[in-house]
């Protein structure tokens, strides 16, 4: 059974940068996974952040990015608000049997 | 813009069987391949099922395989759910996403619905 992980929480300072981390138990996170982040705040829908490992969406904040980083795809917060103050979901392609699977989230505090 | 508007919610018995529907608007449906995710409450997110833009590949988590069935009528921009022989492990808020344009990248969501499996 293939797991995705995430750190399950972490705690940032306002203006601070902190990264955010997604690893398979399959082996290297490539961009062959198509990296996707979300963010879902309480009582909200997830919303869209990264995709395919580093692309922003339209509405995704500057302060937000993607990228491969040490075998793991990684979400990298600079100049954090409070108002990121989240649940942080990855999910991965893996396409044959598996198709997608999320990451267990990381609960980020802004502190 | 983009909405998606999830129904059909609600509470079954377990072994019953439920039509979720996402009423798509805002985008050309019948291009686009879907997603249905599912929360369950306290938990993470679930990836569910997967149908291509005109429905001819679709694919689920190992969880749902022969108990769920994803479908599209494009003729009425809307994506269903049907779920069948439900468990209690299937309670959870059930969402649908647009793909962006590949398949891999999910962008919009729904609000969600909410289905409680019990007796």
């Amino acid at each position: 059974q293939t797991v995705v992980t995430q750190e399950p929480s972490l705690t940032v300072s306002p203006g601070g940068t902190v990264t955010l981390t997604c690893a398979s138990s399959a082996g290297a996170v490539t961009s062959g996974y198509y990296p996707n982040w979300f963010q879902q705040k309480p009582g909200q829908a997830p919303r869209a952040l990264i995709y395919s490992t580093s692309n922003k969406h339209s509405w995704t904040p500057a302060r937000f990015s993607g990228s491969l980083l040490g075998g793991k795809a990684a979400l990298t917060l600079s100049g954090v608000q409070p108002e990121d103050e989240a649940e942080y979901y990855c999910l991965l392609y893996y396409g044959g049997a598996l198709n997608w699977v999320f990451g267990g989230g990381t609960k980020l505090t802004v502190l | 813009q983009v909405q998606l508007v999830e129904s059909g919610g609600g509470v079954v018995q377990p072994g019953g069987s439920l039509r979720l529907s996402c009423a798509a608007s805002g985008f050309t449906f019948s291009s686009y391949a879907m997603h249905w995710v599912r929360q369950a409450p306290g938990k993470g997110l679930e990836w569910v099922a997967f149908i291509r833009y005109d429905g001819r590949n679709k694919y689920y988590a190992d969880s749902v395989k022969g108990r769920f069935t994803i479908s599209r009528d494009n003729s009425k921009n809307t994506l269903y759910l049907q779920m069948n022989s439900l468990r209690a492990e299937d309670t959870a808020v059930y969402y649908c996403a647009k793909e962006l344009y590949s398949g891999y990248e999910l962008d919009y969501w729904g609000q969600g619905t909410l289905v409680t499996v019990s007796s």
